[in-house]
């Protein structure tokens, strides 16, 4: 069975910093997910990760196979960036019905 | 604007009225699914529907029942639940069933349910 462990669980930063959000897993995959809950709670694909590093604006996210283990980083961070950030990972052969274990969510504020 | 429509929003019934949620997505995706999330929990998988036929049914307690009439529109029927039902309810879609690394999920807002 696939563990997904993501930290810090909770993070308030100032606006302008650089923020970091992890993700551990523990069995081999075929591709990682990070997504974005607003408080809303509607969730937005910001990456799909099976090797190396993906830019978007601000946002990186990058993966080591070898390691088990994925960063979402954050630069130059805004308020609107407060979200629940949710680390997903598809298994080879495992994980739910959708072949997905999620992580429990990161639950960052960033403050003006 | 995310292709994936859910309504309503926001839901309050008692235990023992009968109501549904209702999701709709405009993608042209041929995978539906209903998620739940409560707080201080992972997503949880309730039901996966491909082309219209039921998938999977994560073990759901039968006072949930879907229903897909066609690829477009996934209901989520609810008939005498408990107050540990409340969560987020979550629709999404993808292109195609578990082929996640090329299709990913789409999401809707969800339909935040409190139970009475």
């Amino acid at each position: 069975k696939n563990e997904v462990e993501q930290s810090p669980q909770n993070l308030t930063a100032q606006e302008g910093e650089f923020i970091t959000i992890n993700c551990s897993y523990s069995v081999g995959i075929s591709a990682l997910h990070w997504l974005q809950q607003h408080p809303g709670g509607g969730i937005v694909s910001l990456f799909m990760l099976s090797s190396g590093k993906k830019k978007h604006g601000r946002l990186i996210a990058t993966i080591n196979i070898q390691e088990k283990h994925s960063s979402l980083h954050i630069t130059a961070s805004h308020p609107r960036d407060s979200a629940v950030y949710i680390c997903a990972v598809r298994s080879w052969g495992g994980g739910g019905a959708d072949g997905l274990t999620f992580g429990k969510g990161t639950h960052l504020i960033i403050q003006p | 604007e995310t292709g994936v429509t859910q309504t309503p929003r926001h839901l309050v019934m008692g235990m023992t009225n009968k109501k549904s949620l209702k999701c709709e997505q405009h993608l042209g995706h041929n995978a539906m699914y209903w998620y739940k999330q409560s707080a201080k929990k992972p997503l949880e998988l309730m039901f996966v529907y491909s082309l219209e036929e039921r998938v999977e049914n994560n073990s759901v307690p039968s006072r949930f029942s879907p229903e897909c009439p066609n690829s477009s529109h996934l209901f989520l029927h609810l008939h005498t639940l408990q107050p540990e039902d409340s969560a987020l309810y979550l629709c999404a879609s993808s292109q195609e069933y578990r082929d996640l690394v090329r299709s990913p999920l789409h999401f809707g807002n969800g339909t935040r349910l409190t139970v009475t």
